[in-house]
């Protein structure tokens, strides 16, 4: 497709259980952007990869937290031993290059709910 | 650190006039990106129109106009002759220099209704 694709689309699942959530980038950009949306909140910002790397982990909000990229392309959010809290949209974003000229385009978000 | 607040929560206009949401924001940088975005119920988020900090001249695109004001950090959005179709969050946000690091700061939005 010719957006950023994010799945599952939504997620329930009970406390104390991982989650895994994808992003696929669109085609080309190297630049990828993790967010999490709570109720009634702006964005924030958890995590930036430039191809495969991520120089700062230091937005993610627990140990629970980690993502990867590989082959510079599709990223996985995990979430270990998930908490009520969790709950939030998650966002994806991606651009041609890390750069400020480089507007970010959205996927449409996995909406996480934990029971 | 960065910062970007959006006083009002919320806003409800008729239809065919023209609105004004506020933004401003904090830093030390002179260098930066601002951008507002839009996002409908469907979740994702479409940016609207963005601004660079060392242009003067206020960013434009067709019914949406910034005011940028550098010394006041501020940084409004005019939507004219609204439309129903503009209903949704909209979102202030920044950028700074190998800001790829820190990704966009986010305002908390402000919610826009168009009235029929």
């Amino acid at each position: 497709g010719a957006g950023v694709s994010q799945s599952p689309s939504n997620k329930v699942t009970e406390k104390g259980k991982d989650v895994e959530l994808r992003c696929d980038p669109i085609s080309g950009h190297t630049a990828l952007y993790w967010y999490r949306q709570s109720l009634g909140q702006g964005l924030e910002f958890l995590i930036y990869f430039q191809g495969n790397s991520a120089p700062d982990k230091s937005g993610l909000p627990s140990d629970r937290f980690s993502a990867e990229r590989t082959g510079g392309s599709v990223s996985t959010l995990t979430i270990q031993r998930t908490q009520q809290e969790d709950s939030a949209v998650y966002l994806c974003a991606s651009s041609l290059g890390g750069g400020l000229d480089q507007p970010q385009h959205f996927g449409d978000g996995t909406r996480l709910s934990i029971l | 650190a960065q910062t970007v607040t959006q006083s009002q929560p919320e806003m409800s206009v008729q239809e065919a006039e023209t609105v004004t949401l506020s933004c401003t924001y904090d830093t030390s940088e002179n260098n930066y990106y601002l951008f507002w975005y839009k996002q409908p119920p469907s979740r994702q988020m479409i940016l609207v129109i963005r601004q660079e900090a060392y242009k003067q001249q206020n960013a434009t695109e067709n019914r949406f106009s910034v005011n940028f004001q550098k010394a006041a950090k501020s940084f409004s959005l005019k939507i004219s002759d609204s439309q129903l179709g503009d209903t949704a969050m909209y979102f202030c946000a920044f950028m700074i220099p190998g800001g790829g690091a820190d990704g966009l700061t986010f305002g908390k939005g402000t919610h826009l209704i168009i009235q029929p």
